[in-house]
């Protein structure tokens, strides 16, 4: 099985900054990466797939990037409904894994 | 509106069964393969099971496979979970989700409580 591992697990910080989450994957996944927003209480947003495409009706200061094994979300300037909790999942083979989630904090 | 809607959930014993449903609309349901998710507790996200739009192909996690079945009805634009031989540890949030490479549509979950 693939094996998805996310850094930071937290990161605080203040409206208007850059954050930048990252993504490794245990083996080459191509670009088959894709990343959801999830909120307290609610389902799972879709960001980004194929790595670095933005869903629609997605603003745009969130970004990906990467291929193969590594991958960044970014987030330009960091806006208040962005507190969250950000997930990468790679969909290049079953199982089907997620990393264990990154929780963007006010600082 | 494309919707989709998971019922079924609700508190079973361990070694018990349930059968979650997951009702579609506001899309063409037979031309998408479709996921269930879970969240357990203050945890994150575990994918579940996939099956393909026409049913010829599933997949399951290691951590359920044996014990729980995912089947479709097109006709009925329904997607089922089986879970059989329930554990503490398969308590939930399960939703269901649109979609092979991308889940664009998520239902809202349905909680599946597994205790004595």
């Amino acid at each position: 099985d693939i094996q998805m591992t996310q850094s930071p697990s937290s990161v605080s910080a203040s409206i208007g900054d850059r954050v930048t989450i990252t993504c490794r994957a245990s083996q080459d996944i191509s670009r088959w990466l894709v990343w959801y927003q999830q909120k307290p209480g609610k389902a799972p947003d879709l960001l980004i797939y194929r790595a670095s495409s933005l869903q629609s009706g997605v603003p745009p200061r969130f970004s990906g990037s990467g291929s193969g094994t590594e991958f960044t979300l970014t987030i330009s300037s960091l806006q208040p409904e962005d507190f969250a909790i950000y997930y990468c999942q790679q969909v290049n083979s079953f199982p089907r894994t997620f990393g264990q989630g990154t929780k963007v904090e006010i600082k | 509106e494309v919707q989709l809607v998971e019922s079924g959930g609700g508190l079973v014993q361990p070694g018990g069964s349930l059968r979650l449903s997951c009702a579609a609309s506001g899309f063409t349901f037979s031309s998408y393969g479709m996921n269930w998710v879970r969240q357990a507790p203050g945890k994150g996200l575990e994918w579940v099971s996939y099956i393909t739009s026409t049913s010829g192909s599933v997949y399951y996690s290691d951590s359920v496979k044996g014990r729980f079945i995912v089947s479709r009805d097109n006709a009925r634009n329904s997607l089922f979970l089986q879970m059989d031989s329930l554990r503490a540890e398969d308590t939930a949030v399960y939703y269901c989700a649109r979609g092979d490479t991308a889940s664009g549509v998520w239902g809202a979950g349905t909680t599946v409580t597994v205790s004595s």
